[in-house]
């Protein structure tokens, strides 16, 4: 069966970075894109970004430009998403899902919660 | 891009049916058959429930139903259960493989 397997949680301080992991299984990781969305406490989801998996094209939300790196590893079937200058109101709960462009997000991790604080 | 806009809560009785509208437009909503509704419970990941509009997963059950008009597309429940209450975010592809999702609605079963 298709799982997502995100890593632990994280704590980190301001102006730091964070390196979420996504390790795919039951499919072929390849064949799919991986989508980012994260969902502030309390709030909706955010669309964040996504990275093909079969070339390692990427295309990120206007807002996170220059702030959010999106990878790949074929190898391993895991996903990475890697958010720098880390603000307070990066405090969320990061998802990876399965899907990208038009096709539906049919998938999720169990979600990360990403805690900024001094 | 501001996010699509939804009923914050809606509400209804066992049994009966709701539907919760997601506006947008015509550069996402309206400009693409590829609006997927997504069901999360508290503290769960988000799940899959139509996709393409009017399209459902395997799994999901035919109480699930989706359409648009125009700009504006709906997600009904019909025959709705306890198990129901959730929160339900519809999300729209924008071109140039973005995507939108909307503010999120509260389902609250009376």
């Amino acid at each position: 069966q298709v799982q997502l397997v995100q890593s632990g949680a994280e704590v980190k301080k301001p102006g730091a970075s964070v390196k979420v992991s996504c390790e795919a299984s039951g499919y072929i990781f390849t064949s799919y894109g991986i989508s980012w969305v994260r969902q502030a406490p309390g709030q909706g989801l955010e669309w964040m970004g996504w990275i093909s998996t079969y070339n390692g094209n990427t295309n990120y939300a206007q807002r996170l430009q220059g702030k959010v790196t999106m990878t790949a590893d074929t190898s391993t079937s895991t996903a990475y998403m890697e958010l720098r200058s880390l603000r307070s109101d990066d405090t969320a709960v990061y998802y990876c899902a399965r899907g990208y462009g038009w096709y539906p997000l049919d998938y999720w991790g169990q979600g990360t919660l990403v805690t900024v604080s001094s | 891009q501001s996010a699509l806009t939804q009923p914050r809560s809606v509400s209804g009785s066992p049994g009966q049916s709701v539907t919760i509208s997601c506006t947008g437009t015509s550069s996402d909503v309206g400009g693409y058959n590829y609006v997927s509704w997504y069901q999360q419970h508290p503290g769960k990941a988000p799940k899959l429930i139509i996709y393409d509009v009017t399209k459902r997963p395997s799994g999901v059950p035919d109480r699930f139903s989706g359409s648009k008009s125009g700009n504006t597309a709906s997600l009904t429940i019909s025959g709705l259960q306890a198990e129901h209450e959730a929160d339900y975010y519809c999300c729209s592809y924008t071109g140039t493989y973005t995507l939108m999702f909307g503010g999120g609605t509260k389902l609250t079963v009376l």
